[in-house]
Order: C-alpha cells, then sequence, then structure tokens
C-alpha cells in the first residue's frame, strides 16, 4: 500500500514561491503504472487537480496555473515536488500529494497524502 | 475543461436510508468516473473507480453506475460513518475535474 506524506512551509510570503516535498513508501516511484500529482483545496471549498509528473520526469500541468507551476521528482530520493510562483492570498489551500494510477481502462487517484495547509500571509 | 455538475449539493438523511448522488459531465466521458469521500480534515479515499468498480476495503452498501454523461452513487443503507463529502472526478481528459462535492448530513 502506497504512503505518501507533504512536507514544506506552511507559511508564505504573497509574490513568493510555494515549495512542497512529498516522500514516497511502500512502493516504487518508478513504477510505471503511476503518476504522481498534486492536488490542492482551499478552506471550505472543492478540489482542484494542480498537476501530475512521472518518474521519467514528464509533466503535465494544469492549464490555469501552468504559467506558475513547476514539478520534479526526484527517484533517488524517492521524492517529488511542487513549486508554485508569484502566491497570492488564493493559493492558500490544503495541498495534496497523491498516486495517479493509470491504464488503458482506467486512471483514478488512489492514495493520498493526509495534506499540509499552506498560508499565504505577509 | 469538462465540468462536472453534482447534485444536490447537500443532502439530509438518517441511518439506514438509502441515498443517490447525481455527477454530470459537460461531454461523453464514457466511463472515466471516479467518486471520493472525504471526513473532515481527511484527505479524500477512493470509492469507486471506473464508474462502478468498487476499490477493495469498501463496503458493498456503496454502488456507482452510469456512462457518457450521467453517473450516480448510491449508498444502499447509511451507517453512522457515511456522513462526509463526496467527490465525483473525470480522467476522461487532461486537466482531470472535480464535482463541486455533496455534504451529507445527519438528519
Amino acid at each position: 500500500q502506497l504512503q505518501l506524506q507533504e512536507s514544506g512551509p506552511g507559511l508564505v510570503k504573497p509574490s513568493e514561491t510555494l515549495s512542497l516535498t512529498c516522500t514516497v513508501s511502500g512502493g516504487s516511484i518508478s513504477s510505471n503504472s503511476y503518476y504522481w500529482g498534486w492536488i490542492r483545496q482551499p478552506p471550505g471549498k472543492g478540489l482542484e487537480w494542480i498537476g501530475n509528473i512521472y518518474y521519467s520526469g514528464s509533466t503535465y500541468y494544469n492549464p490555469s496555473l501552468k504559467s506558475r507551476v513547476t514539478m520534479s521528482v526526484d527517484t533517488s530520493k524517492i521524492q517529488f515536488s511542487l513549486q508554485l510562483s508569484s502566491v497570492t492570498a488564493a493559493d492558500t489551500a490544503v495541498y495534496y500529494c497523491a498516486a495517479f494510477f493509470s491504464n488503458t481502462w482506467s486512471s483514478y487517484f488512489d492514495s493520498w497524502g493526509q495534506g499540509t495547509l499552506v498560508t499565504v500571509s505577509s | 475543461d469538462i465540468q462536472m455538475t453534482q447534485s444536490p449539493s447537500s443532502l439530509s438523511a438518517s441511518v439506514g436510508d438509502r441515498v443517490t448522488i447525481t455527477c454530470r459531465a459537460s461531454q461523453s466521458i464514457s466511463s472515466y468516473l471516479n467518486w471520493y469521500q472525504q471526513k473532515p480534515g481527511k484527505a479524500p479515499k477512493l470509492l469507486i473507480s471506473a464508474a462502478s468498480s468498487l476499490q477493495s476495503g469498501v463496503p458493498s452498501r456503496f454502488s456507482g453506475s452510469g456512462s457518457g454523461t450521467d453517473f450516480t452513487l448510491t449508498i444502499s443503507s447509511l451507517q453512522p460513518e457515511d456522513f462526509a463529502t463526496y467527490y465525483c472526478q473525470q480522467s476522461y481528459s487532461t486537466p482531470p475535474t472535480f464535482g463541486q462535492g455533496t455534504r451529507l448530513e445527519i438528519k
């Protein structure tokens, strides 16, 4: 069973860059069945997909955030990371990392980290 | 982007009730539809994938159906632990998108 754990600052100043890391255990980050994703949830609101990364480094970003998002993967550390630049208060949210299983017939987020609240404030 | 619309947005029900939540896609997504349950302060949990495939360990009182643009999640007999928020999510095209959620409350 995959386990994921987010880490990073809980407070980021406006206009700065939000940086989070997700550590994977219980499985291989180099699996060809999984992409590694980030999803966020503003307080009291719904879920928004930020992007996915494959172990090879291929990235897929939400067009609404693409200009500000960078994702990377470090297979040696079994980690993947998110950077979101030029943050504003609207980026305040719980950020989840998740494992995105994909095959010909189906794809879904089947394992999630516990989530980490990131607040954008001066 | 494919828009996912859930109804109702909130629902009050009693233990033992049969409950149905609907999810509609803005275009056909075949059966690329997943359902998640989220409890306060917790991450979402996958319940059903591919519209009707129950995940391992999920009670059989949960079921999903539909294809194309219209989907349903049914809980056959509500249990106290089922009171939560439910989200549908399409994986037919990128970006994957979620419904706005249905909050299931105790009557």
